[in-house]
């Protein structure tokens, strides 16, 4: 089965200091791995993609993903975090199952940025 | 441009009651998709449609779950005889094409049955 897995429930980073959520990925054959963030009584609103390609990935807000294959990761990072990037953030990888359409998410990483 | 909207945004309903959650995608995207994202998890899927098609009705978790999209737009899900296990947020998407674009988001309907 294609799955992620998102170590941490919880990131806290201070204002200006770099940021880094992980996630991990568990798939057969190629993964297609996506980033979404999800704002308090907002819909998940997409970040960045990997299908193939360079292996940094840049995204919306100034997010990118690195992929690395040897450690099946897919790291979201940014340089300088701002307090508005408080959030709560989902990997998630392309199931390949049934229609091939579906994402399967991960359980999300609490993003804290404390000015 | 507008965004894919839901309605209603909140319902509360009592267990044994039926309940129909409508979606609104993008016009013109192809694909819609429902998910259903319990209290601090991932959302999980539940169906997928190509325009009028139900593609994928695999993660649907039980014959109380319903979904449909007759003209391919619109798209209501429907479940039957709720549950409290059924309380839940859920969310729909839609996606322009049918391989690897990315999928938007509504603000979802939060469920909660009583």
């Amino acid at each position: 089965a294609q799955s992620v897995a998102q170590p941490e429930d919880q990131v806290n980073v201070a204002e200006g200091n770099p940021l880094t959520v992980k996630c991990t990925y568990s798939v057969s054959g190629n993964p297609y791995l996506f980033w979404y963030v999800q704002y308090p009584n907002r819909g998940l609103q997409f970040l960045l993609k990997y299908i193939t390609g360079d292996n940094l990935v840049k995204g919306s807000y100034g997010f990118e993903a690195e992929f690395n294959k040897s450690q099946t990761s897919f790291h979201l990072k940014k340089p300088s975090a701002l307090v508005s990037d408080s959030a709560l953030y989902f990997c998630a990888v392309r199931d390949m199952r049934g229609s091939g359409y579906a994402l399967n998410f991960g359980k999300g990483t609490s993003l804290l940025v404390t000015p | 441009g507008a965004g894919v909207s839901q309605s209603p945004r909140y319902k509360v309903a009592k267990r044994g009651q039926d309940v129909a959650l409508r979606c609104d995608p993008i016009s013109g995207h192809v694909s819609l998709f429902w998910y259903q994202q319990a209290l601090g998890q991932g959302p999980e899927f539940l169906t997928y449609f190509q325009n009028e098609a139900q593609l994928d009705k695999s993660g649907l978790p039980s014959d109380r779950f319903f979904a449909e999209r007759p003209e391919g737009s619109v798209s209501t899900l429907k479940i039957q005889r709720t549950q409290q296990e059924d309380s839940a947020v859920y969310l729909c998407a839609s996606s322009f094409g049918t391989t690897n674009n990315e999928q938007f988001f509504g603000p979802g309907t939060r469920l909660t049955v009583l």
